[in-house]
């Protein structure tokens, strides 16, 4: 079967920083996404891993484990727009298009 | 960047209506097109894949007949929801891989809230 696993909500303070993990278990893999979300707004890509490490891109970092079937998105130096759903999302390997698989995402909310 | 619009942003219509979706890549040509459909608070789920001139690839549990899908150029594709019934209600949201570039590449477009009353 296909399972991505996120939490479901956190909180977090604006300044510090915070990582969200997701963990799958797909069929294929052909990279992992992490994309964010604003209530009732499309998804924005904030990153793509297909091997193992970490990507850094300013604020926000992806790590991805293959073996483990593990990745985390951490967001640093927290800032109130950055509350938000944020999606990990799997490209499956099955078939041409190589789709992607989403997890249910994770609601972030940010403190003052 | 690459852009992708949804048209109409939202809809309300009546129940036994059919109501259509538009899907456009503004600039940059797309091979293949995702249609998702995510319900409050939940994530996205892929209905169906569309590829330009060919038969679209539904997803289990998917009516095709339900929901038409078109993908009659390399920058359009439409969703049509035939005989909508409220739990039909939902945010649809496309996205388009271009033809050319990095094969993750994918861009979604704005959404389209359809109200079914």
């Amino acid at each position: 079967g296909q399972n991505i696993d996120q939490p479901t909500e956190m909180t977090a303070t604006e300044g510090a920083i915070v990582q969200i993990n997701c963990t799958y278990q797909t069929s294929g893999f052909n990279g992992l996404f992490w994309y964010q979300q604003h209530a009732g707004e499309a998804p924005t890509f904030l990153s793509y891993n297909v091997l193992d490490g970490l990507e850094e891109k300013g604020r926000f970092s992806s790590f991805l484990s293959r073996s483990k079937g593990y990745s985390y998105l951490l967001l640093k130096e927290l800032q109130m727009k950055d509350s938000a759903s944020y999606l990990c999302a799997v490209r499956d390997r099955g078939g041409a298009t190589n789709k992607l698989i989403f997890g249910t995402g994770t609601l972030l909310a940010v403190q003052p | 960047g690459a852009v992708v619009s949804q048209h109409p942003s939202r809809v309300i219509c009546k129940s036994g209506t059919s109501v259509k979706i538009e899907c456009r890549s503004l600039d940059f040509q797309a091979t293949t097109m995702f249609w998702y459909r995510q319900f409050p608070k939940q994530s996205l789920m892929l209905m169906a894949t569309s590829n330009e001139g060919s038969k679209a690839t539904y997803e289990q549990g998917v009516e095709k007949d339900k929901f038409l899908i078109n993908h009659a150029s390399l920058t359009l594709s439409t969703l049509t929801v035939t005989s909508a019934h409220p739990e039909d209600s939902s945010f649809y949201i496309c996205s388009a891989r271009p033809a050319t570039g990095a094969t993750y590449e994918q861009y979604f477009g704005p959404g389209t809230r359809l109200t079914v009353t």
